[in-house]
């Protein structure tokens, strides 16, 4: 078991341009995640998806969207990057059968955008 | 969720006992949790504790909630060096939505 992947590992931009992150989970999931890690504000949610074919705002939606292309992925776009996007992300999923429900969290995305 | 407070920075010597505070303040969440990142990596579960519960103890880690003070700590044990990373500690509401707190750099000196 792979967990929780996420392509790429790291990227540079230029403000403008688009890109798509990708995210996918081999542990059966219904649910799944898009955070952003800024320096001392934790991690915040972009976007999250409850079950196949349903994609719900987090508390920082703007400037993405995301699509739930099956059970297993959940990519995240940026169709025009700006500065204020330099981040980390981070994809999680969950949905476990048992009582936390525990959010388990890939490795991340170092994007910076120039 | 609201907010979920942490300090910044944290410094021990090994050996010594690390305790990490986090304050919240959603009297509604149902679970509190405790991750820890190491440089360059994601997070990773460490512990949980369910809203009803003051203390749960797992090999070196202890945690405290106060209720009524919405308080949360994390005690490590013996801190060795392999322990020196962010945790962040985050409440759960709304079924599975999280919030999480800005993680505490912990700093474990030879």
């Amino acid at each position: 078991n792979a967990g929780v992947t996420q392509t790429p590992k790291f990227q540079v931009l230029k403000t403008g341009q688009s890109m798509t992150l990708q995210c996918a989970q081999d542990m059966n999931h219904n649910s799944m995640y898009w955070y952003r890690q800024d320096p001392g504000m934790g991690l915040r949610l972009i976007y999250y998806s409850a079950s196949e074919g349903t994609t719900d705002k987090g508390e920082v939606p703007n400037g993405y969207n995301v699509s739930r292309l099956n059970k297993r992925e959940f990519s995240l776009r940026l169709e025009s990057a700006a500065p204020s996007q330099t981040s980390v992300y981070f994809c999680a999923s969950s949905g476990e059968a048992g009582v936390t429900d525990t959010q388990y969290f890939g490795p991340g995305t170092r994007l910076t955008v120039l | 969720g609201e907010d979920v407070e942490q300090s910044l920075f944290l410094s021990v010597r090994e050996g010594d006992s690390s305790v990490i505070n986090c304050t919240y303040t959603d009297s509604s969440s149902t679970y509190l949790y405790w991750y820890k990142q190491e440089p360059g990596a994601g997070l990773q579960l460490l512990t949980y504790i369910f809203s009803n519960m003051d203390m749960k103890q797992d090999q070196r880690l202890t945690v405290l909630l106060n209720k009524k003070d919405k308080h949360l700590s994390l005690r490590i044990a013996d801190t060795q060096t392999g322990d020196s990373a962010i945790y962040f500690c985050a409440e759960r509401w709304a079924g599975n939505m999280l919030t999480f707190g800005g993680g505490t750099r912990l700093m474990v000196k030879p």
